[in-house]
Order: C-alpha cells, then sequence, then structure tokens
C-alpha cells in the first residue's frame, strides 16, 4: 500500500510569491492534516481536512489556506510569501475522522524563501 | 488549551545503554491521546505508538516500552540497549478527543537522539 505522498519534495521561492503543495493520502483515509516544521517553532499544526471540508485550522495567518478534493487529496496555498514561510510542511492523512486515528506523514515539501 | 513539554532538547548515549525520553503534557479534556513518532534524518515522521487516556497500561514492544501515568501527566519513552539505528528526532504528541483540540496533533519540541557507537 503506498504511502502519502507530496509534490514537490522541494522548492524555492521569492518573497511575494505564492505557492501551491499537494498532498496524496494513503488510499481509503479520508482525514488530511497540514504542518509546518520549523527549527524554532518547532512542528505546528496548520488545518484539517475530512470530505472536503476544513474542520480545524492553527493559528496561521489567513495567507495560508488549503482544500481537500472529492478523491481525498490536498492541496495547500500560501500567498505573498515571507522569508519565514520557509519550513518543512508536511502532510499526514488518517484513516477516519476521529481524534483516536494515528496519522501517516509523507517526506514532506521543503519551501525555502529567498 | 493543550501542551505537550519535552524537556530533554538532546541526548547522546554509547550504544547497548538504555535511554528515556521523557514528556508532560497539559489538557483539560478528559479524553485524550497520546502518540509518539519518530523523525529519522529523512524527514519523514513515523508513527510509534498511541496510548487513550483510559488506559493507563505500560506497553512493550521489542526494545521500546512506554510509561503512561496520567497522576503525573507523563508518557515517557524507554529504548532498551539503544543501537546506532535508533539516532532520529523524537516527538511525543497529544490530540483532545473534542473541542478545538481534536482533529489535531499538538506535539512537543521533540528530543533529538543521538546513539554513538
Amino acid at each position: 500500500k503506498a504511502g502519502v505522498t507530496q509534490t514537490p519534495r522541494y522548492l524555492i521561492k521569492t518573497r511575494g510569491q505564492q505557492v501551491t503543495l499537494s498532498c496524496s493520502p494513503i488510499s481509503g483515509h479520508r482525514s488530511v492534516s497540514w504542518y509546518q516544521q520549523t527549527p524554532g517553532q518547532g512542528l505546528q499544526f496548520l488545518f484539517e481536512y475530512f470530505s472536503e471540508t476544513q474542520r480545524n485550522k492553527g493559528n496561521f495567518p489567513g495567507r495560508f489556506s488549503g482544500r481537500q478534493f472529492s478523491n481525498s487529496r490536498s492541496e495547500m496555498n500560501v500567498s505573498t510569501l515571507e522569508l519565514g514561510d520557509s519550513a518543512l510542511y508536511l502532510c499526514a492523512s488518517s484513516l477516519q475522522a476521529s481524534s483516536y486515528n494515528e496519522q501517516f506523514f509523507g517526506p514532506g515539501t521543503r519551501l525555502t524563501v529567498l | 488549551a493543550q501542551k505537550v513539554t519535552q524537556a530533554q532538547t538532546e541526548i547522546s548515549v554509547v550504544e547497548k545503554e538504555d535511554v528515556t525520553l521523557d514528556c508532560v503534557y497539559e489538557t483539560r479534556d478528559t479524553t485524550y491521546y497520546l502518540f509518539w513518532y519518530k523523525q529519522p534524518p529523512s524527514g519523514e515522521l513515523v508513527f510509534l505508538i498511541r496510548r487513550n487516556s483510559f488506559d493507563e497500561q505500560n506497553e512493550i514492544s521489542g526494545r521500546y516500552s512506554w510509561n503512561f501515568q496520567k497522576s503525573t501527566s507523563s508518557f515517557n519513552f524507554t529504548i532498551t540497549a539503544s543501537q546506532v539505528v535508533d539516532s532520529a528526532v523524537y516527538f511525543c504528541a497529544l490530540s483532545e478527543g473534542s473541542g478545538a483540540g481534536s482533529y489535531q496533533l499538538t506535539f512537543g519540541k521533540g528530543t533529538k537522539l543521538s546513539v554513538i557507537p
């Protein structure tokens, strides 16, 4: 069974640009979550989607947005990039809409903002 | 609000030594779930274990064991006879059973474990 896949794996952008990251969950998984990992702040929750609906959102500015498609694939978008957005962005999927379920993580997209 | 504290930033041990990684959590929920994840240098988080708040039974899986104590809000992780392959960053995480803290993992800052041959 294929794991969570994320594309692209690496990305370099400049300030002010926007970026879209993609995540394909494990087949059959309907919940997709996004996390940002930086050396200073650690792992922080961005948002979670289930059945194309955002159920929970972390404490991030409106420049960070996401969506989920009917096939459970998800994208996140960051507009007007800032230097501080440089991070590893991790996507995770879980089987059901429950806090109980373990989340399976993808390899991440490393975003560098110059 | 929920919070997870991993006080040990970095730990170095010599191969075959035992090592315990500490995790202390805070939550107002009576139903919650605790997790440990491993992040090797490749970057991908690997799930290790899940515990719910009603199950304080300790668990052992090979060289890994977990000690969950609600009285001290701790969920510690011990690696017995450590190996070089155990070198990674280990994260403790919390998910609440309801409310705004549900459907998300709150992570500690992680403990970087280096096992020296």
